[in-house]
């Protein structure tokens, strides 16, 4: 099965820094990556599908977007809010089973 | 508007055999490409496909959980219901059903499950 990395699991930023989220592939699942945010006590929530479609119009917000393709993706948040404070996952749909990494925690300092 | 809401028991005991019912509304299975998954999240909040099912009836099952798992749908009702045979403390999580085949736009609240004897 394709196994998902991501880097950092943790990282504490400050409001209006931006951020990216790298998630690296075992083996490349072209643009088949998708991105969700976690808040505490909150189902996930799809943020970016297929590396870089945000998801804004269907709530996400503009500062989420995605880039990479093949093995390598990153999640950029945009001048960070404190709104922002949750675990993000990857996940791949191109090689089943249906894999995810194992969520980046980001704290706001 | 789209809601998914899981159902079933909080709490087995070792051995037993779990059933989840996942009823939602805003969507049907008779929508092109319409599916519905589960995915449960450990306590540690690892994320673990399980199975999921198609509007054409297709059901795909996790490798390693197949022997113990089935899904089913009942198009008239609009649910899924998830079965999960031998159930293990390994097993307590949280359970999702989730609208997608591939990506998942909307996640029910999902429904903890502990396994303890």
């Amino acid at each position: 099965e394709v196994v998902l990395t991501q880097s950092p699991d943790f990282q504490s930023v400050t409001p209006k820094e931006k951020v990216t989220i790298t998630c690296r592939a075992s083996q490349s699942v072209d643009s088949g990556l998708h991105w969700y945010q976690q808040k505490a006590g909150q189902s996930p929530r799809l943020l970016v599908r297929y590396a870089s479609q945000s998801q804004s119009f269907s709530g996400a917000p503009s500062r989420f977007s995605g880039s990479g393709s093949g093995t390598d993706f990153t999640l950029t948040i945009n001048s960070l809010e404190a709104e922002d404070a949750a675990t993000y996952f990857c996940q791949q749909s191109s090689i089943l089973p249906v894999t995810f990494g194992q969520g980046t925690k980001l704290e706001i300092k | 508007q789209v809601t998914l809401r899981e159902s079933g028991p909080a709490q087995l005991k070792p051995t037993q055999t779990l059933t989840l019912t996942c009823s939602f509304s805003g969507f049907s299975f008779s929508f092109s490409g319409m599916s519905v998954t589960w995915i449960r999240q450990t306590p540690g909040k690892a994320l673990e496909w399980l199975a999921r099912v198609d509007g054409d009836d297709d059901k795909f099952y996790s490798s390693s959980l197949r022997t113990r798992l089935t899904i089913s749908k009942d198009t008239s009702r609009n649910q899924v219901a998830l079965t999960m045979t031998n159930m293990d403390p390994v097993d307590t999580a949280t359970y999702y059903c989730v609208r997608g085949r591939h990506v998942y736009d909307f996640w029910g609240q999902g429904i903890l499950v502990t396994v303890s004897s």
